[in-house]
């Protein structure tokens, strides 16, 4: 069935480096959408991409959905220790209602 | 109101015994999901609302899962004879109009099954 994958699982990064999070889907999706999940939290949508090579910022945070529509990325300048938590990729089922999730990515951040 | 809200926080229900979990989603949100998230996963889809029609129920594990949405506004999770492997986090979401635009979820009901 349609997949949403995450890499890496896990990332330990020391604050003031950058961090990116990958996002592959096994099929083209019409949107990806980003969450962050604080530690004992509940997800927090972040953004949403539409078009295909779309890039949109929020402050150090860059996402990129691919031309192909089927992987995205979130890039993290400069960590803090504010940024810890999961980070949840999520796109779409093909003709459903439901938004599957990828398994997501732990940041760690040591200050 | 401000955001969604699901009550009871945390629920711990002894093994067969019968719970339901609420959702009460911001207000004049049209959709309403209900999510499952075990620990260290993401939210797995159990099933979806558009006012208080049920239009997927795909991910309800089993047919001891039930929910409803009676009035299009708060929805009802109802699990029947819990089992162990029911332990999870229960979210629940809201969207204004459409089904895949982003979500708010509210801070989930974490059951406990022993």
């Amino acid at each position: 069935g349609q997949q949403v994958m995450q890499i890496p699982q896990y990332q330990h990064v020391q604050e003031g480096e950058d961090f990116t999070t990958y996002c592959n889907s096994s099929t083209t999706l019409s949107n990806i959408q980003w969450y962050k999940q604080r530690p004992g939290g509940h997800p927090v949508f972040l953004i949403q991409l539409v078009k295909s090579g779309e890039v949109k910022k929020q402050k150090r945070l860059t996402f990129q959905f691919g031309e192909a529509k089927k992987n995205s990325s979130l890039h993290i300048t400069a960590t803090q220790t504010t940024d810890v938590g999961t980070y949840f990729c999520a796109g779409p089922r093909t003709g459903g209602f439901k938004t599957i999730f990828g398994a997501g990515t732990r940041l760690f951040v040591k200050a | 109101g401000a955001g969604v809200s699901q009550s009871p926080r945390y629920k711990v229900a002894k093994r067969g015994q019968d719970v339901a979990l609420r959702c009460d989603p911001i207000s004049g949100h049209v959709s309403l999901f209900w999510y499952q998230q075990a620990l260290g996963q993401g939210p797995e889809f159990l099933t979806y609302f558009q006012n208080e029609a049920q239009l997927d129920k795909s991910g309800l594990p089993s047919d001891r899962f039930f929910a409803e949405r009676p009035e299009g506004s708060v929805s009802t999770l109802k699990i029947q004879r819990t089992q162990q492997e029911d332990s999870a986090v229960y979210l629940c979401a809201s969207s204004l109009e459409r089904a895949n635009y982003g979500y708010t979820f509210g801070s989930g009901t974490r059951l406990t099954v022993v």
